[in-house]
């Protein structure tokens, strides 16, 4: 049971560049969702699954995109890089049945 | 979600109790309080949670007032590898989860 699995660890883009941070999860949970964490901050939630086919928005979605074609996959795409998207990326999936959320390691993004 | 509100910093002693209030005073009777923790930089941690009685399991222990205003996570003995930010979450059903600043707990040896 691999739990949540992110790729790639480290990633740095140019201005303008756009690329898909990968998350997957072993674990059948219907909910995953994404966050971002700037230094000294707490986590801000960019987009979340209540199930494959079904996205929605959280409180930072804007330079982002979702998808959720299977109950496994939740790729995060960013569409045109910014600096202001320097950030850690973590993605999450959570049990239904007790609602506890398990993270991945995250993936670290830097923009020049 | 429900606000919570925690100290920003708190220092223990190891090997003594921790103990990380948080208030939520606008919780509804559906919703759960989770604790979460983060070290260093890796992914948060799910601790525990509990939703009025309190609860206890092998990393911790979830003290729930009984009019679920607040509550206390306990680490009883606290270690060096304890050291981290620790979250509470209010939540109830298929709400989305947001993260507040938490509480920096330092171990202190």
């Amino acid at each position: 049971n691999a739990g949540v699995t992110q790729t790639p660890k480290f990633q740095v883009l140019k201005t303008g560049q756009s690329m898909t941070l990968q998350c997957a999860q072993d674990m059948n949970h219907e909910y995953m969702s994404w966050y971002r964490q700037d230094p000294g901050m707490g986590l801000r939630l960019i987009h979340y699954s209540v199930g494959a086919g079904i996205t929605d928005q959280g409180e930072v979605p804007n330079g982002y995109n979702v998808s959720r074609s299977t109950t496994e996959d939740f790729p995060l795409r960013l569409l045109s890089a910014a600096p202001s998207q320097t950030s850690v990326y973590f993605c999450a999936s959570r049990r239904t049945e007790t609602g506890e959320q398990y993270f991945g390691p995250g993936t670290r993004l830097t923009v020049t | 979600d429900a606000k919570t509100t925690q100290p920003p910093s708190m220092d223990c002693a190891e090997g003594r109790a921790a103990n990380l209030p948080c208030n939520h005073s606008t919780i509804s009777g559906n919703e759960y309080v989770y604790w979460y923790r983060q070290i260093h930089s890796q992914g948060p941690q799910y601790i525990i949670h509990g939703l009025k009685n309190n609860e206890t399991n092998e990393m911790a222990s979830l003290i729930i007032t009984e009019d679920r205003k607040s509550s206390t996570l306990i680490l009883p003995h606290a270690t060096l590898r304890d050291t981290a930010v620790y979250y509470c979450i209010v939540k109830g059903g298929y709400q989305k989860v947001t993260f507040g600043i938490g509480t920096k707990l330092q171990v202190i040896p």
